[in-house]
């Protein structure tokens, strides 16, 4: 069975901290892990991905990958309110013929003033 | 880079009728385009995904001859829905990657339908 899976939240962070985001994913052979954003409303914007153990850093944001333990996090600096979103994790994993991304359900972050 | 547009963004028609939604990739080619629904609070839910030139593969519970879908170029795919139901409202996204299945994809900006 394919999963990916996130805590659904909300999770609530005040302003200026750290926000940790989490994902888990079943299958061992995956190779790229992705990090999406999307605002109520609206369609998922791509925040940055990756495909190497360790980290990866661009800007406010670091994605922390570790494959052993099968699990990719996504860490956001100096929280801002307009951070506020759902946080969407995406796994590629072998289907029945190819690749297919697979989503997580979503992590709700509110950034509180 | 990477932009992927969708129209109508906004649709409002009568129960019995089809919609149709267009997706386009501005400036790359799509080797690959997906269809997603989303309804309120929930997840995205992939519907189908479409290569150029063949037929889409949908996902098990839609209806493939409710949903049509064309995927005619490397840049346009159309869904059609049709006779539309009330139960049919919902968000429906596009996405479309120069890649293959599991690799990045870029979403269009969606399309709001609801059936009266």
């Amino acid at each position: 069975q394919k999963e990916v899976e996130q805590n659904s939240g909300p999770l609530s962070v005040p302003e200026g901290a750290i926000a940790s985001l989490n994902c888990t994913y079943s299958d061992r052979g995956s190779q790229s892990f992705f990090w999406y954003r999307q605002y109520s409303g609206k369609s998922p914007e791509l925040i940055m991905f990756i495909y190497s153990n360790g980290d990866k850093e661009d800007g406010r944001f670091t994605a922390q990958l570790n494959k052993a333990s099968q699990y990719v996090s996504l860490l956001i600096r100096d929280s801002q309110p307009s951070d506020s979103a759902t946080y969407l994790c995406a796994v590629n994993m072998w289907g029945d013929s190819n690749y297919q991304l697979i989503w997580g359900a979503g992590t709700k972050l509110i950034i509180k003033p | 880079g990477a932009v992927v547009s969708q129209h109508p963004s906004r649709v409002i028609c009568k129960s019995g009728t089809s919609v149709k939604i267009e997706c386009r990739s501005l400036d790359f080619q799509a080797t690959t385009m997906f269809w997603y629904r989303q309804f309120p609070k929930k997840s995205l839910m992939l519907m189908a995904t479409s290569n150029e030139g063949s037929k889409a593969t949908y996902e098990q519970g839609v209806e493939k001859d409710k949903f049509l879908i064309n995927h005619a170029s490397l840049t346009l795919s159309t869904l059609t829905v049709t006779s539309a139901h009330p139960e049919d409202s919902s968000f429906y996204i596009c996405s479309a990657t120069p890649g293959q299945g599991g690799d990045t994809q870029y979403f269009g900006p969606g399309t709001r339908l609801t059936v009266l």
